[in-house]
């Protein structure tokens, strides 16, 4: 268990419509990545918030969007969905803004869109 | 900017030895590796900082040649345990601090 909490693990939806993956980092944690993964791919990095505030921005689409809270836990949006869009999307955390240290994955938020 | 992983699979038995190989066309920061089990969340193994640095994590070590912006990882007497995805990450230089995976070694140790 890294500490790291995604709800919903499973979602299952249709295209065009709208979901909110959720992330709850690791105690203590300040800093939240959002991945995906597609079907036998690797880990495309989407975007990092750091204490509420954006860090860093990979390939998110603009149909994405996520932020963090003043919790710390952070929502990815995800909206006009498509059948591409179909994978897993796992949340990390770690302590800093930095990526000098060890990421902290969860277990992830599988979407099917169909 | 993804870093280039190589081989894509390989196939070995218990004891045996590997190398996955990493490498980026940028000047690296920092290069990272984490195993993926099926159906799991990929797993932090270690982070290289320095040139020519060498890591070690139980059998397995890395190297990181910042010269040539390479990475190795390098699994000794591999066990059933070492089965897996691999994915090396890179930090670039100068950039924006985002983790940049390759798109991963299979690893599977035969018995």
């Amino acid at each position: 268990d890294s500490g790291v909490t995604q709800t919903p693990k499973h979602l299952i939806t249709a295209t065009g419509q709208r979901v909110t993956l959720r992330c709850s980092p690791r105690s203590g944690d300040l800093s939240v990545y959002w991945y995906q993964q597609s079907l036998d791919q690797g880990l495309q990095f989407l975007i990092q918030y750091y204490n509420g505030e954006e860090r860093a921005k990979g390939n998110i689409l603009e149909r994405f969007s996520a932020q963090q809270f003043p919790d710390l836990h952070s929502e990815l949006n995800l909206s006009s969905l498509e059948l591409g869009d179909s994978a897993l999307y796992f949340c990390a955390s770690s302590v800093s803004g930095a990526v000098t240290g060890e990421l902290f994955f969860g277990e992830g938020s599988r979407l099917t869109v169909l | 900017q993804q870093p280039v992983q190589s081989p894509q699979a390989v196939i070995l038995r218990e004891g045996e030895d590997a190398v996955i190989n990493c490498s980026s066309s940028k000047a690296l920061y920092s290069v990272h590796w984490y195993r993926q089990k099926h159906g799991e969340a990929p797993v932090f193994l270690m982070i290289l900082l320095k040139g020519g640095e060498q890591m070690r994590h139980e059998k397995i070590s890395a190297s990181f040649n910042e010269k040539k912006q390479q990475s190795s990882l390098y699994l000794t007497a591999s066990q059933l345990s070492y089965s897996g995805t691999y994915f090396c990450g890179t930090e670039i230089r100068n950039s924006a601090r985002q983790l940049t995976f390759g798109s991963g070694t299979q690893l599977t140790v035969l018995p």
